[in-house]
């Protein structure tokens, strides 16, 4: 196990409703990075924190937002849900930003979001 | 713009043959390459990164990979397969941006 833990493990929203997912970063831990992962394919990077602010951004509009905490636990949220937002949500955590340094990224479980 | 290929959406291999999955990057600068592995219903888990000097880079459950640099590639290797070690296996880079970038993912199946 990573540490890194997400909730909730599986949700169903409706078009057009907002979600909230949630995300706790392994110990010591100051970056967290989002990915979405639709079914057969690779995680696509969502955005990156580092220290409270974004760091980076992948091609997703911006009604994907997200927050880090000061104790660097993380939300990501989703509004005006579409249908293909339907995937498998990854939070990561690492020690630094991924990229800088001898920096890995611990994935936790997911977040599996259907949107009927 | 970064990209990874993984060639080969599946590969096949009898337990006790070696094993290699492909990689092929595009970055600018200096690249930093992992490969992570997923095993079903759980989170993707690090195996091992390339971040600077040897190009033979051991990891975790007796994997290693290759940085070649004129080839832009980073084959996932092993000596001798195990039926555990079936699972999904991505590729990824990523640079000081701080931006990451996956394949899609090969699919390892080890067959006793």
């Amino acid at each position: 196990e990573t540490g890194v833990t997400q909730s909730p493990t599986h949700l169903i929203k409706t078009r057009g409703q907002q979600v909230t997912l949630r995300c706790s970063s392994q110990s010591g831990h100051n970056t967290v990075s989002w990915y979405q992962q639709a079914l057969g394919q690779g995680p696509q990077f969502i955005f990156q924190y580092y220290r409270e602010e974004e760091n980076g951004r992948g091609n997703f509009p911006p009604r994907f937002s997200g927050l880090q905490f000061p104790n660097y636990s993380s939300e990501l949220n989703v509004n005006a849900l579409e249908l293909d937002d339907s995937a498998l949500y990854l939070c990561a955590s690492s020690r630094d930003r991924v990229g800088v340094g001898n920096t890995e990224a611990f994935f936790g479980q997911g977040t599996r979001l259907t949107v009927v | 713009a970064q990209s990874v290929a993984q060639p080969e959406d599946q590969v096949n291999v009898a337990e006790g043959n070696p094993l290699t999955v492909k990689c092929t990057y595009s970055v600018s600068g200096n690249p930093y390459l992992f490969w992570y592995v997923q095993y079903p219903n759980r989170g993707l888990q690090f195996l091992l990164k390339y971040i600077t000097g040897d190009n033979l880079v051991k990891g975790s459950y007796g994997f290693e990979a290759e940085f070649n640099k004129s080839q832009t590639s980073f084959h996932l290797k092993k000596p001798s397969a195990l039926v555990s070690d079936s699972a999904l296996y991505f590729c990824a880079v990523s640079t000081n941006a701080g931006k990451s970038t996956f394949g899609d993912g090969t699919t390892l199946t080890v067959k006793p």
